[in-house]
């Protein structure tokens, strides 16, 4: 299996609620990462994670909780969102660096609307 | 401060025509670069890297180190390849670089 899912495919929420978004890969990747993607706008780095452990956050709002539970999923928690964090969410997996540099392989993302 | 630029969003082209889209890097180390592509209702996926020098339908991509270049091609451009394009930097640190990415339409 070398794809990386992400669920849901869409998601609407209110700045009230509390939602997750979820994302599963079975390459082996020690490596996951979220991303965050507005319209006509390239993919910004939001979080990494390597072998389980946070490696990155970047500078990410706390009402963005990252989590990943095992070596094949990595979740994202969402509450109290406000409606600039609209935008299609991608999930990507890959090797880990060390001794070298591998591709990222992106999941479909999850469009998110925040009402 | 790593960046890359990718000066033109839209590139249009006539169907056969040679293609070039620009990348342009600012890193002091040795860089890792990649070419990634977005097609229609698809989701991102590697085009090919500098690393393994491979030619991936049709397009190359040569890394110039004295102009901090790192230009795809393609001598004959086909309508399968309109497309979003992103030239991609990383050192090796889990932080991958994109360039503002162009969009490429191939015209009949």
């Amino acid at each position: 299996d070398t794809e990386v899912t992400q669920t849901p495919k869409h998601l609407v929420m209110g700045m009230t609620n509390k939602k997750s978004l979820k994302c599963e890969q079975h390459m082996g990747h020690r490596a996951m990462y979220w991303y965050k993607q507005k319209a006509k706008k390239p993919p910004e780095l939001m979080f990494v994670y390597s072998y389980e452990k946070l490696s990155i956050n970047e500078s990410v709002p706390s009402r963005f909780s990252p989590e990943c539970p095992n070596s094949s999923l990595l979740n994202l928690h969402l509450h109290a969102l406000q409606p600039e964090d609209s935008a299609l969410y991608l999930c990507a997996s890959s090797q880990t660096a060390g001794t070298g540099v591998y591709e990222q392989y992106f999941g479909p993302g999850t469009r998110l609307t925040v009402t | 401060a790593q960046r890359v630029t990718q000066p033109e969003k839209l590139l249009s082209v006539f169907k056969g025509a040679p293609v070039e889209l620009k990348c342009n890097y600012s890193y002091s180390g040795s860089p890792e670069l990649f070419w990634y592509v977005q097609y229609s209702r698809q989701r991102l996926q590697l085009l090919l890297r500098h690393i393994s020098r491979e030619s991936i339908k049709g397009f190359t991509a040569d890394l110039n180190k004295g102009e901090t270049s790192f230009h795809l091609k393609k001598p004959f451009a086909q309508e399968e390849d309109s497309a979003m394009y992103y030239c991609v930097l990383t050192s090796g640190t889990y932080k991958y670089i994109f360039g503002t990415g162009t969009r490429l339409k191939v015209l009949a």
